[in-house]
């Protein structure tokens, strides 16, 4: 199957700074990215759609101020969480589609304290 | 976001035994309905995905029912061994591959 790597894979910050998450589409052209976020024992829940070339289009109830998405090149979308706080702290995972198939990341797992 | 619900929250089968998972849905316009794995600290997996246009689909121990009348839809480990147990979820979208709505996800765990 396709892949799509994140990294990094983990990352631990202090409050009120930004961290940069990336997803890339290594054996494929991806002009549309997901990502979701997942806390702990929960479900996925999507955040923001990532369209390459254009705005990237939010969730209800997700901040774009505070979830900066950049999709510059149709292989990389990066997730900027600025100003993090604790209750950021989670498992971010992004998605590139290849022939209509959801092809995940690893995920990356965000603690701030 | 429309909901997918999926029960039971947690499952607990011995080896060799038949793991059900199931899930509803609310959206009429989706038409594509994946199930996932998830082993922790990882990112789900696809294990098989089925469409509104057949009620069954098999693929080696896993087989996804699906009753578009009910808006329901079950996936069927057979014969379930250790390394099955992982959390599994169902997903829905309106285009398959995007906008993934996931249901609450299923521990399960199989038994020696």
């Amino acid at each position: 199957g396709a892949v799509v790597s994140q990294h990094p894979s983990w990352v631990i910050c202090k409050s009120g700074t930004s961290v940069k998450i990336e997803c890339r589409s290594l054996d494929f052209q991806a002009t549309t990215m997901f990502w979701y976020r997942q806390f702990p024992k929960q479900s996925l829940m999507l955040m923001a759609t990532s369209n390459e070339g254009s705005k990237a289009t939010y969730e209800q109830g997700v901040e774009k101020d505070k979830f900066l998405i950049n999709h510059a090149s149709l292989t990389l979308s990066t997730l900027t969480v600025t100003s993090a706080h604790p209750e950021d702290s989670s498992f971010y995972i992004c998605t590139g589609e290849r022939n209509t198939e959801a092809f995940f990341g690893q995920g990356t797992r965000l603690t701030v304290v | 976001q429309q909901q997918v619900k999926q029960s039971p929250q947690s499952l607990i089968v011995q080896k060799g035994g038949i793991s059900i998972i199931n899930c509803a849905y609310e959206n009429t316009a989706f038409d594509y309905f994946p199930w996932y794995q998830q082993f922790p600290g990882k990112g789900p997996a696809l294990l098989i995905a089925i469409r509104p246009d057949v009620s069954e689909k098999k693929e080696g121990r896993f087989t996804i029912s699906f009753n578009k009348s009910a808006k329901q839809f079950s996936l069927h480990i057979m014969d379930s061994q250790p390394g099955d147990s992982a959390t599994y979820f169902c997903a829905a979208s309106e285009t398959s591959g995007s906008r993934l709505t996931f249901g609450e996800g299923t521990q399960l765990t199989v038994n020696p």
